[in-house]
C-alpha cells in the first residue's frame, strides 16, 4: 500500500530565504507526482506535475524534483515572500486510474 | 466556468439527516474524483469516474456514501444517515484524460460538512 509522508510539517522562516519542503514515498511504481498548494479554507491549487519519466519541473521560482529509486520528491521554493504562506501537498499518481495518494501537507509561513 | 465548482460550499447537518454535495468538473473533463480530507489532515481519495462510468469505489468509508455521474459532467455524493465523523470537506476534481499517467487533476474550493 502506497504511503505519502511529507517533512517538516511546519516550517516557518524570514522572507526572501530559499527552502526546501520533502516528499517521500514507499513504493517506486508510480506514474507521477502532483504538488499542490492550499490556502485555508480553500481548495488545492495545482503547482507543479511531474511524470515518471521526469526527473524535473519548474515553474517560476518553484522547482520539484524527483527521485523514484529512492522513493523522494523535493519542492524548493526561491526567495520566499509571505504570499508564499500556505500548506503544500504532495500527492502521488500510483494507480492506472489516477486516483491520488496524499502526504498530510506542510504548513509554511514567511514572515516579512 | 473555467474550473471546477461545488456546492454547497457550507453544509451543516443533524446527525442522522442525508445531505448531497454536488461537483461541477470542468467542461470536457472525462475523468472525475471525489476526496475527503479531515481537518488537519492530506485529502484522501473516495471514489473515480470516467465519464459517467464509476470505475473506483474503494475508497468510500461505507454504505452510506454514494455518487453518481448520471451524464458524465456533474457528479453528486450523497451521504445517507450523516454521522459526526463524516464532518470533513469534501473535494472533487477533474482531468482530461482517463487514467494515468497524464492525469492532472483540478480541485474545485471544497464544500464543509459539519454534522452536528
Amino acid at each position: 500500500k502506497q504511503e505519502v509522508t511529507q517533512i517538516p510539517a511546519a516550517l516557518s522562516v524570514p522572507e526572501g530565504e530559499n527552502l526546501v519542503l520533502n516528499c517521500s514515498f514507499t513504493d517506486s511504481a508510480i506514474y507521477n507526482l502532483q504538488w499542490f498548494r492550499q490556502d485555508p479554507g480553500k481548495g488545492l491549487t495545482s503547482l507543479l506535475l511531474i511524470q515518471s519519466s521526469q526527473r524535473e519541473q519548474t515553474s517560476g521560482r518553484l522547482n520539484a524534483s524527483l527521485d523514484k529509486s529512492s522513493g523522494r520528491s523535493t519542492l524548493y521554493i526561491a526567495a520566499s515572500q509571505p504570499g508564499d504562506s500556505a500548506t503544500y501537498l504532495c500527492a502521488v499518481g500510483s494507480s492506472n486510474t489516477g486516483k491520488l495518494i496524499f502526504g498530510q501537507g506542510t504548513t509554511l509561513q514567511v514572515k516579512p | 466556468g473555467a474550473g471546477v465548482s461545488q456546492s454547497p460550499r457550507y453544509k451543516v447537518a443533524k446527525r442522522g439527516q442525508d445531505v448531497a454535495l454536488r461537483c461541477d468538473p470542468i467542461s470536457g473533463h472525462v475523468s472525475l474524483f471525489w476526496y475527503q480530507q479531515a481537518l488537519g489532515q492530506g485529502p484522501e481519495f473516495l471514489t473515480y469516474f470516467q465519464n459517467e462510468a464509476q470505475l473506483d469505489k474503494s475508497g468510500l468509508p461505507s454504505d452510506r456514501f454514494f455518487a453518481e455521474r448520471p451524464e458524465g459532467s456533474v457528479s453528486t455524493l450523497k451521504i445517507q444517515r450523516t454521522q459526526q465523523e463524516d464532518s470533513a470537506v469534501y473535494l472533487c476534481a477533474s482531468s482530461s484524460h482517463a487514467g494515468a499517467p497524464y492525469n492532472e487533476q483540478f480541485f474545485g474550493p471544497g464544500t464543509r460538512l459539519t454534522v452536528l
